[in-house]
């Protein structure tokens, strides 16, 4: 069962519009939330996260916001360039004693077209 | 850039074969991860290390070992590879610190079981 979703598997937008990408989640224990992008060929780097403390978290053109009582999270990026597109994953951290691994989404496909 | 280096970035093994992938890592972080990453499955956890010596399953560990003999170095091997673990494979490093939650990855490793 997943414990993180990312639902949309692929996302279009203009340039210069906004991009907002989705993600949610089951488990209540996490307490961190973190954003990856990945491009072909690369491994994932890390974007921005969020503590399970905060709403809303933002770095530039990217935005998080958390929606504890949801259970959701989701990534803004405004205004949208074509070197954005890429991989984003979601990922989830729970603090479970000296555990941190990361639980994944499969990720969503976003395209800025020009 | 975290310092994290993977070895080889592509190989071509045949079935039945054992095939040991390295992972060096300069930043002296306590927490290493190796990952495989396919489509349809996002990114899926093998194993882990949490100090050296110390190590523990992932979701996909069946068929993969892993030794970590020190600090820098963490090494996933393949006893006897199988056509199903033709993957992409990443590792990744993290400090572990609940203030700072994130994971590096390398590049990865493009792995051809034929």
């Amino acid at each position: 069962d997943q414990q993180v979703k990312q639902n949309s598997p692929s996302l279009s937008v203009q340039e210069g519009r906004i991009s907002i990408l989705n993600c949610d989640y089951t488990n209540s224990m996490f307490d961190y939330f973190l954003w990856y992008k990945k491009y072909p060929a690369e491994g994932p780097t890390f974007l921005i996260s969020i503590s399970s403390i905060k709403d809303k978290n933002e770095d530039g053109r990217f935005t998080v916001f958390l929606n504890k009582s949801a259970k959701h999270l989701s990534l803004h990026i405004v205004p949208s360039q074509p070197g954005d597109s890429a991989v984003y994953f979601c990922a989830a951290s729970g603090a479970a004693g000296n555990n941190r691994k990361l639980i994944w989404g499969l990720g969503t496909s976003l395209a800025v077209n020009p | 850039d975290a310092g994290i280096t993977q070895s080889p970035r592509h190989k071509v093994t045949e079935t039945g074969t054992p095939v040991t992938l390295r992972c060096h890592q300069t930043e002296n972080h306590r927490y290493m991860y190796w990952y495989r990453q396919d489509p349809g499955h996002g990114l899926r956890l093998i194993h882990y290390s949490y100090g050296v010596k110390d190590t523990d399953k992932g979701e996909v560990s069946d068929g993969y070992s892993v030794s970590r003999s020190k600090t820098e170095d963490f090494l996933l091997t393949l006893e006897s590879a199988t056509s199903s673990q033709t993957s992409v494979y990443f590792c990744a490093i993290s400090e572990g610190s609940p203030r700072i939650p994130e994971a590096f990855f390398g590049q990865g490793t493009r792995l051809t079981v034929v």
